[in-house]
């Protein structure tokens, strides 16, 4: 089947800090992997994605690579901001229509 | 264009009222998607609706829940009978006709947050 799993959380940096939250998947198929971002109050974000295999998602400093022979896709960021602490869910996709998501990690950023 | 709007975004409701959660698409959108968020735990699927018809329903649970797009207006998730497990952040995503593609953007919205007493 299809499953997602993530780091666990939370996850506390000091600003400026290096970032990784590690995803690995299971899919039946090739899945597309994606990073949504989840601000507090808010509905989920499309960070970034990517469809095959070495594929490199980026957006806003963050990346992640498609890494088939891992099954991983792990976020990085090579400097964080306060303005990064989120929820951050890492989720893949199949022929399906529906996203698989996994539990989500939590980052605070602090000053 | 506005994003996915959804509401209302609290509801709360006591054992065994319903509860009825609206989303509007954006627009141009056709493909609406049901998600539900337990505390402390990722977004689960529940259903996949184009206007009017019902594409994939294999997250719903079996009994109370219930979903609709019709021709015109918001999308509707009916809860009968609420009890405590159905305390949850229910999210609506939508995306454009023509992208049943895996690498197609679906776009959420700030979702309901469902609580029971």
């Amino acid at each position: 089947g299809n499953s997602v799993t993530q780091m666990e959380g939370p996850v506390t940096l000091s600003e400026e800090a290096f970032l990784t939250i590690n995803c690995t998947y299971t899919a039946t198929g090739y899945p597309s992997l994606f990073w949504y971002v989840q601000y507090p109050g808010e509905g989920l974000q499309l960070l970034l994605k990517a469809t095959k295999a070495d594929d490199k998602g980026s957006n806003k400093g963050f990346e992640a690579t498609y890494r088939k022979e891992t099954t991983s896709f792990h976020l990085e960021k090579g400097s964080v901001q306060v303005s990064d602490s989120a929820v951050y869910f890492c989720a893949l996709r199949t022929g399906a229509n529906n996203l698989f998501f996994g539990t989500g990690t939590r980052l605070t950023v602090i000053p | 264009n506005a994003g996915v709007m959804q509401n209302p975004r609290h509801l709360v409701r006591r054992r065994g009222q319903e509860a009825r959660l609206r989303c509007s698409p954006m627009k141009g959108h056709s493909h609406v998607y049901w998600y539900r968020q337990l505390p402390e735990e990722g977004l689960k699927f529940m259903v996949y609706l184009q206007k009017e018809n019902i594409i994939d329903e294999s997250g719903m649970p079996k009994e109370r829940f219930s979903a609709e797009f019709p021709k015109e207006g918001p999308s509707i998730l009916r809860i009968q009978q609420v009890v405590r497990g159905d305390s949850a952040a229910y999210f609506c995503a939508s995306s454009p006709p023509g992208t049943s593609g895996p690498g197609n953007e679906q776009f959420f919205g700030p979702g309901t947050r469902l609580t029971v007493l």
